[in-house]
């Protein structure tokens, strides 16, 4: 299996400041085929269910503010919020859906400082 | 605008069978993927496996001994059969479409189930 691992596990950020979220795999997501990267980012907010953010590893998912942004490629990634609403209070998680069974980290509770 | 929504038993007994149908509406079940994940209370996501329209299908290897996954195209449904469960097997469970690539793109709202006697 892919062992996929964010960090920190927790982090607060001011509002309007800028939080920095790491993803990293075991293995490479990057297909060969198609230069795409198959990781997504997911947030789930208390009481709720997932929501998906981004995919392809820096594509935004349509509605997703662009104040979320994805970056990185192989086995290293990052989840960028720019500019910290109360809204983005949340868990996000990575996954990656380049094997089976696709798998998660372990998640990263964002909080208000 | 896809909706889903899990139903079924919330409490199963441990060694039975753990039953959930997922719902699909304002969209059809046709050419898309569907998927189970489940999240223990207070921990992280954990993909139980796949199913595509045909009926073609995909687990997680940790559990595909106790796993099954079936479609019903008629009724724009899927459904998960977990057997032999334990109390580790609680859990929150969500369905999800799947985009042909592989992410998740439209969740349920979950629905909790708890192994205990």
């Amino acid at each position: 299996d892919i062992v996929v691992t964010q960090s920190p596990d927790s982090l607060a950020v001011s509002l309007g400041g800028r939080a920095t979220i790491s993803c990293k795999s075991s293995q490479t997501v990057l297909s060969s085929s198609n230069h795409k990267n198959y990781l997504g980012w997911y947030q789930q907010k208390p009481g709720q269910s997932p929501k998906l953010l981004i995919y392809w590893a820096s594509i935004r998912e349509s509605g997703v503010p662009d104040r979320f942004s994805g970056t990185g490629s192989g086995t290293d990634f990052t989840l960028t919020i720019s500019s910290l609403q109360a809204e983005d209070v949340a868990v996000y998680y990575c996954q990656q859906y380049y094997t089976i069974p696709y798998t998660f980290g372990q998640g990263t509770k964002l909080e208000i400082k | 605008q896809v909706q889903l929504q899990e139903s079924g038993p919330g409490l199963v007994k441990p060694s039975e069978t753990l039953s959930l149908t997922c719902t699909v509406s304002g969209g059809s079940i046709s050419s898309y993927y569907w998927s189970w994940i489940r999240q223990p209370p207070g921990k992280g996501l954990e993909w139980i496996g796949y199913i595509y329209y045909t009926g073609s299908t995909k687990y997680n290897p940790s559990l595909s001994s106790r796993v099954t996954i079936s479609v019903d195209t008629s009724r724009n449904q899927f459904s998960l059969r977990l057997n032999s469960v334990t109390a580790a097997d609680t859990a929150m469970y969500f369905c999800t479409r799947v985009n042909v690539h592989g992410h998740s793109d439209s969740w349920g709202q979950g629905t909790l189930v708890t192994v205990s006697s």
